[in-house]
């Protein structure tokens, strides 16, 4: 079993849908990374989390650390948000990153 | 923030052959990470490069297949060895900046 787990794997959504990606983790974590790569392969960093919840624009990221799990959610989802969304937890004590699948996201125009 | 920037940004290569990637950071870092991305795959870290020091090496990875340098607190090299089509992938750097994960834009090798 991999320590961070994602899903779905793959959604397709229309444009305009409420979207929501998850990720569960199986180890004491001091932060929670969402990531967004684009198809060229650039990774850019949407959230850190250590508690609660954040929000920047039309995305909200959340956290649970007593059930060890994350939500990753999109209001008002555009094409231009098609890309591959990946979880990454940085154990307690650790300077490294542990990745989840990632999910592939399409939305539809 | 820190903007990274990697070179080559893509390259195809003969398999036996050698490829070094740079990657250079606009501000001073301790740490510097190397990661592999296989087609399809997620991230999978290779070694954490610290400047003045050897390298540290996850399992699976060997200092003689990926040689590291880190000559100073802005640039790191990783070079892929003896190279095999199963070597093809994205190669990432990355540097923990305050609160964040920066990743430079990936060099993105196929090896034929």
């Amino acid at each position: 079993k991999n320590e961070v787990e994602q899903s779905p794997q793959n959604l397709t959504a229309q444009e305009g849908e409420f979207i929501t990606i998850n990720c569960s983790y199986s180890v004491g974590i001091s932060a929670l990374h969402w990531l967004q790569q684009h198809p060229g392969g650039g990774i850019v960093s949407l959230f850190m989390l250590s508690s609660g919840k954040k929000k920047h624009g039309r995305l909200i990221a959340t956290i649970n650390i007593q059930e060890k799990h994350s939500s990753l959610h999109i209001t008002a989802s555009h094409p231009r948000d098609s890309a591959v969304y990946i979880c990454a937890v940085r154990a307690q004590g650790a300077q490294k990153l542990v990745f989840g699948q990632g999910t592939r996201l399409t939305i539809n125009p | 923030s820190a903007v990274i920037s990697q070179k080559p940004s893509r390259d195809i290569c003969q398999r036996g052959t050698s490829l070094t990637i740079q990657c250079q950071v606009d501000s001073q870092v301790t740490m510097m990470f190397w990661y592999r991305q296989q087609p399809g795959q997620s991230l999978t870290l290779i070694a954490t490069a610290n400047q003045g020091s050897e390298a540290t090496y996850e399992s699976g990875f060997v200092i003689d297949k990926f040689p590291i340098s880190r000559p100073n607190l802005t640039f790191s090299t990783l070079t892929v060895s003896n190279m095999s089509p199963e070597d093809s992938s994205i190669y990432l750097c990355s540097v923990w900046g305050g609160n964040e994960q920066f990743f430079g834009p990936g060099t993105r090798l196929t090896v034929l």
